[in-house]
């Protein structure tokens, strides 16, 4: 299995709800990463988990809560967006490793989410 | 401030022809560069990746790095119509923390 999966594919959602992206994959890898992608512009780094543990956390807004429940699984908890927070939410994974030709990262398809 | 620098383009290539896109990278600590292509509405798709001062070939594509320049770049030999798209130069530094160019939007002319 080479794939990185996320659910759900689109999600619309208002200012006041609650809602969880979901990633998982089955490589093996140890570093999973969350990336937020506006139109027209490279993937923004978010939050990095290694080894299940939170290792870089952007300065993302607390709006934005990441959670790792096992090496195969990174969740992304969302609660009163903004509009302007509207955009593609890519996963990606990687082996943790110190040989640098273990580095790639792999990239799901991404949640498309509108914030109303 | 680790940067990573890509013309954003549209870089015109004719079908056929050899497309050649171009990144430096500021940061001399780098140790892994990586080359997506993105398609609009897509996510990002690994075709290339090179650690090593070289050339790195896998089919129509090949990877040069000169870590001496801070230089990497991409080339697409015979260039289809499905090449059209967006590539983005990545590189990795230390802390296997990933750092993007902003792209370069290739368009294959048929």
């Amino acid at each position: 299995d080479t794939e990185v999966t996320q659910t759900p594919k689109h999600l619309v959602m208002g200012m006041t709800n609650k809602k969880s992206l979901k990633c998982e994959q089955h490589m093996g890898h140890r570093a999973m990463y969350w990336y937020k992608q506006k139109a027209k512009k490279p993937p923004e780094l978010m939050f990095v988990y290694s080894y299940e543990k939170l290792s870089i956390n952007e300065s993302v807004p607390s709006r934005f809560s990441p959670e790792c429940p096992n090496s195969s699984l990174l969740n992304l908890h969302l609660h009163a967006l903004q509009p302007e927070d509207s955009a593609l939410y890519l996963c990606a994974s990687s082996h943790q490793s110190q040989r640098i030709s273990y580095n790639e990262q792999f990239f799901g398809p991404g949640t498309r989410l509108t914030v109303l | 401030q680790k940067e990573v620098e890509q013309n954003s383009g549209p870089l015109s290539v004719p079908e056929g022809a050899i497309a050649s896109l171009n990144c430096t990278y500021s940061d001399r600590g780098s140790q892994s560069f990586f080359w997506y292509r993105q398609y609009s509405g897509k996510s990002p798709e690994l075709i290339m990746f090179i650690y090593s001062n070289g050339d790195k070939e896998d089919g129509r594509f090949t990877a040069q790095l000169n870590k001496a320049s801070q230089y990497v770049s991409l080339l697409i030999r015979d260039s289809q119509p499905s090449d059209s798209a967006t590539y983005l130069c990545a590189v990795t530094d230390r802390d296997d923390k990933i750092i993007f160019g902003k792209g370069t939007r290739l368009h294959i002319l048929p």
